[in-house]
Order: structure tokens, then C-alpha cells, then sequence
């Protein structure tokens, strides 16, 4: 049981280009979320996801895409990087939070630079 | 909207001393709360949990919150604090009964000094 994983671990990308960021769980969760961490600022959300099919926006989903095709895979794509994108991102998962005070597990984390 | 506040950036304690991490939310309802650690250049790991009940929450390695509704606080405690304690400390809260995400504090950094 991996839990949450995340591909790449460490990124480096050049001003305008693109990237997707993969996050996988292997415990059949319904919901995932995806967070940046920055110093000082605590963890935002991004996107996140109720279920196969389905997103929604978080706190700070500009410039950011996400995807849901299969339960188990949440992708995070930036289109156009931008030096504002440089942090470390966070894929989490939980079981349901409708109304459940489910805990979110998370991955180790996607440490981006963008020049 | 809910939301959560941890007041201070960082907390040192010498060992063997007992620590606090403050937490105060504010939420419409009766939230849900959680306190998540971070050691370097890993993930966050869930601690504890408040759903409802007793206001004395127990959790991993030692670790205890205590919810206080009067004063909308969840603070994080341990008796005796050690040296593998020092990391980052996340207060999350969640204003039931729907399906919003968790909001995170921005963190303390605790630092016990042996």
C-alpha cells in the first residue's frame, strides 16, 4: 500500500513552458486535492476533485488545469509556466468529506522551479 | 467563510519541556479540526483530530489538542517535548456539513533545542 504518490519529484522549467504533474493513491479514495506550499503562506488549494469526472476550483486555481479521467490519478497541468509558479505542490487524498470528518493523507510533495 | 489562524511563526522549547501550538479558527457552525506535521522535505502527516465529544484529543507520538469552543481555540500540546518534535505545524479546519475542503493555518515552525 504506496498511498499517495507523486512523479516528478523535482522540476526545473524555462518561463512558457509546460508540464504535467501526476499524483496517484491506491486507497480506492474518492476525493484529492492539489496544494502549493509557499514560505510564509501556509498550503492553498488549488483544484480538487469529488469524485472520477469531476473538479472543482480552490483558493488559487489561476494558471492551473487538473484532470480526473480515472479515481485513482489527479493531474495537475500548467500550461504556461510563470516564476509565480515556483513552489512545492502537494497532492492529497480522502475517503469523502461530505460532511465526514475525513482525514486527507498527502504525498511527499513536487518540488517546481520555474526560471 | 471558515478559516484558521496559528499566531506565532515559531515556537522554541528547550527538551523535556512541555510545548503549545497555538490554533483559533473561525467557522459558522461546529467545525471540524486537525492538526498535520511536516518534517523537512516531506509531506504532512495527519496527528489528531477533533470531531465532536471529549474536548481533550489524543494522537500520535504523544501529542494532545484541546478544543475550546469558548474561545474558538484548538491548541496543540505535549507534556515532555523532544528534539525529533522540531518541524512545521499545520492547524486545518473544515466547517461541516459541507463538502469544503480542509483550510489550513500557515504554520508553526517548532524548534526544541536539546
Amino acid at each position: 500500500n504506496a498511498g499517495v504518490t507523486q512523479t516528478p519529484k523535482f522540476r526545473v522549467l524555462k518561463t512558457g513552458q509546460s508540464m504535467t504533474l501526476l499524483c496517484a493513491q491506491d486507497m480506492n479514495h474518492e476525493y484529492m486535492y492539489w496544494y502549493r506550499q509557499d514560505p510564509g503562506m501556509g498550503l492553498r488549494l488549488i483544484h480538487y476533485s469529488v469524485g472520477e469526472g469531476t473538479t472543482a476550483k480552490g483558493e488559487v486555481p489561476d494558471g492551473y488545469n487538473v484532470s480526473r479521467l480515472k479515481k485513482q490519478n489527479f493531474l495537475l497541468g500548467l500550461e504556461s509556466a510563470a516564476p509565480s509558479q515556483t513552489s512545492v505542490y502537494f497532492c492529497a487524498s480522502s475517503y469523502s468529506s461530505r460532511g465526514y470528518a475525513d482525514t486527507q493523507y498527502f504525498g511527499p510533495g513536487t518540488r517546481l522551479t520555474v526560471l | 467563510a471558515q478559516s484558521v489562524a496559528q499566531p506565532e511563526d515559531q515556537v522554541n522549547v528547550a527538551e523535556g519541556n512541555p510545548l503549545t501550538v497555538k490554533c483559533t479558527y473561525s467557522v459558522s457552525g461546529n467545525p471540524y479540526l486537525f492538526w498535520y506535521v511536516q518534517y523537512p522535505n516531506r509531506g504532512l502527516q495527519f496527528l489528531l483530530k477533533y470531531i465532536t465529544g471529549d474536548n481533550l484529543v489524543k494522537g500520535s507520538y504523544g501529542f494532545e489538542a484541546e478544543f475550546n469552543k469558548s474561545q474558538t481555540s484548538f491548541h496543540l500540546k505535549k507534556p515532555s517535548a523532544l528534539v525529533s518534535d522540531s518541524a512545521l505545524y499545520f492547524c486545518a479546519v473544515r466547517d461541516p456539513p459541507g463538502n469544503t475542503p480542509l483550510v489550513f493555518g500557515k504554520g508553526t515552525r517548532l524548534s526544541v533545542i536539546a
